[in-house]
């Protein structure tokens, strides 16, 4: 059974950055995309881009096009994101999730929180 | 890339069958077969009910079906339980290479 376990709630001032990890297992890493996904407190899912964890190739949603970066850790399985010059509507729960044209197991999320 | 959409609510009797539209563009779900189903309880991670416009994954119940018409793809639940009530989301690939959520319906079982 496959299983993606993130990393724990975070806490960041406005400007600060953020890196949320997700652990894959059960499954061969590599033959799957990771997607990451947003959703803000009391609102819907935002889809945020994916990477390719055979060959590394990301794809960004525009809207956080030059703040966000994914990356893998193939050697331990492992995916992650990180946001740069956070605001506070950047507070949500972060969601990594295994695919990328279809996406069927999800983390259990990281509540990322911009306060000042 | 504007989200898919979604009727904000929907409600039904136990036992009843309700239908969740999703409507997008042919850059998105007219264009793709790539359409997805998700269910979402307060304060848990989304759970894929349907893949692929029509197919269940393993474990989820055939009560759960989808379709999709044109720029329209649909979840029906059919003999509606308490359990079902939850937050449902579709999302479609896009011819961006990219994913959308659909804007989320409220199901309520009365």
């Amino acid at each position: 059974q496959a299983q993606l376990v993130q990393s724990g709630a975070e806490v960041k001032e406005p400007g600060a950055s953020v890196k949320v990890s997700c652990t894959a297992s059960g499954y061969t890493f590599t033959s799957y995309s990771i997607t990451w996904v947003r959703q803000a407190p009391g609102q819907g899912l935002e889809w945020m881009g994916w990477i390719s964890t055979n060959n590394g190739n990301t794809k960004y949603a525009q809207r956080l096009q030059g703040r966000v970066t994914m990356t893998t850790d193939t050697s331990t399985s492992t995916a992650y994101m990180e946001l740069r010059s956070l605001r506070s509507d950047d507070t949500a729960v972060y969601y990594c999730a295994r695919g990328a044209k279809r996406v069927d197991y999800w983390g259990q999320g990281t509540l990322v929180t911009v306060s000042s | 890339q504007s989200a898919l959409t979604q009727p904000a609510s929907v409600s039904g009797s136990p036992g009843q069958s309700i239908t969740i539209s999703c409507t997008g563009t042919s850059s998105d779900v007219g264009g793709y077969n790539y359409v997805s189903w998700y269910q979402q309880h307060p304060g848990k991670a989304p759970k894929l009910m349907i893949y692929d416009v029509s197919n269940r994954p393993s474990g989820i119940s055939n009560r759960f079906s989808g379709s999709k018409s044109g720029n329209t793809a649909s979840l029906t639940i059919s003999g509606l339980q308490a359990e079902d009530e939850a937050d449902y989301y579709c999302s479609s690939y896009t011819s961006s290479s990219t994913q959308v959520f659909g804007t989320g319906t409220k199901v309520t079982v009365l």
